[in-house]
């Protein structure tokens, strides 16, 4: 039974480029959230998305990131134009689909690392 | 908006109990989590607590206090393996779970 995988585990990019992050939700979970953690931090809930659809983007960054989770195929989180600032590790997480939400089993993470 | 305190660090010996204190404001309270994160690694869920009191699983147990908006995580016969960040998290309406910034525990032998 595969965990949440996400890829790639370590991404590299220099200023200016895209970034697409993957993450592929435990089988049968419907319910994706996307989560950004700088060094020595908490996980800072960035978005969280059923299939084809934005439920709350409240803690993504209005311009350059966009997420999305197709009917077929993995959620993408998008950071178009990466700064330095972007450097951080990005956890996924999912979630079945009935009652609520407690508990949500996360991904490896990407480590994005912008030069 | 939700907002969680929890220390920063603590250090114990193998064998001791630690108690990782939470407390939180927010609106829409559901119930309080806990999560484990080694360094590098991924967060693992520990329990939930929607309901006043202690529950039991093991070495761990979590307490919530809802009238106090307080919770901890209690750590018991630690062992080397037990080093790593705490985090506690609370899933309010909307079903977002906001997380502290994390307690960083250090087993020493």
């Amino acid at each position: 039974n595969a965990g949440v995988m996400q890829n790639p585990r370590h991404l590299v990019r220099r200023r200016g480029q895209e970034a697409r992050l993957r993450c592929s939700p435990m089988k049968g979970h419907s319910h994706v959230y996307w989560y950004r953690q700088l060094p020595e931090e908490g996980l800072k809930f960035m978005v969280y998305l059923q299939k084809e659809n934005i439920i709350d983007e409240s803690g993504m960054p209005k311009e350059r990131f966009s997420a999305e989770f197709p009917k077929e195929g993995p959620s993408i989180l998008r950071i178009q134009q990466v700064v330095r600032g972007d450097s951080a590790a990005y956890f996924c997480a999912s979630s079945p689909a009935e009652g609520y939400q407690e508990t949500q089993y996360f991904g490896p993470g990407t480590r994005l690392l912008v030069l | 908006g939700q907002s969680l305190e929890q220390p920063s660090e603590v250090t114990a010996v193998e064998g001791a109990i630690v108690q990782i204190n939470c407390t939180y404001q927010t609106s829409g309270f559901y119930g309080l989590s806990w999560y484990q994160q080694h360094d590098g690694g991924a967060p693992t869920f520990l329990s939930y607590n929607a309901l006043d009191g202690l529950e039991e699983t093991g070495r761990f147990s979590s307490f919530l206090s809802r009238s106090d908006s307080y919770g901890y995580l209690l750590l018991q016969e630690l062992q080397m393996k037990d080093s790593a960040s705490y985090f506690c998290a609370v899933l309010a309406a909307g079903n977002k779970l906001t997380f502290g910034g994390g307690t960083r525990v250090l087993v020493k032998p």
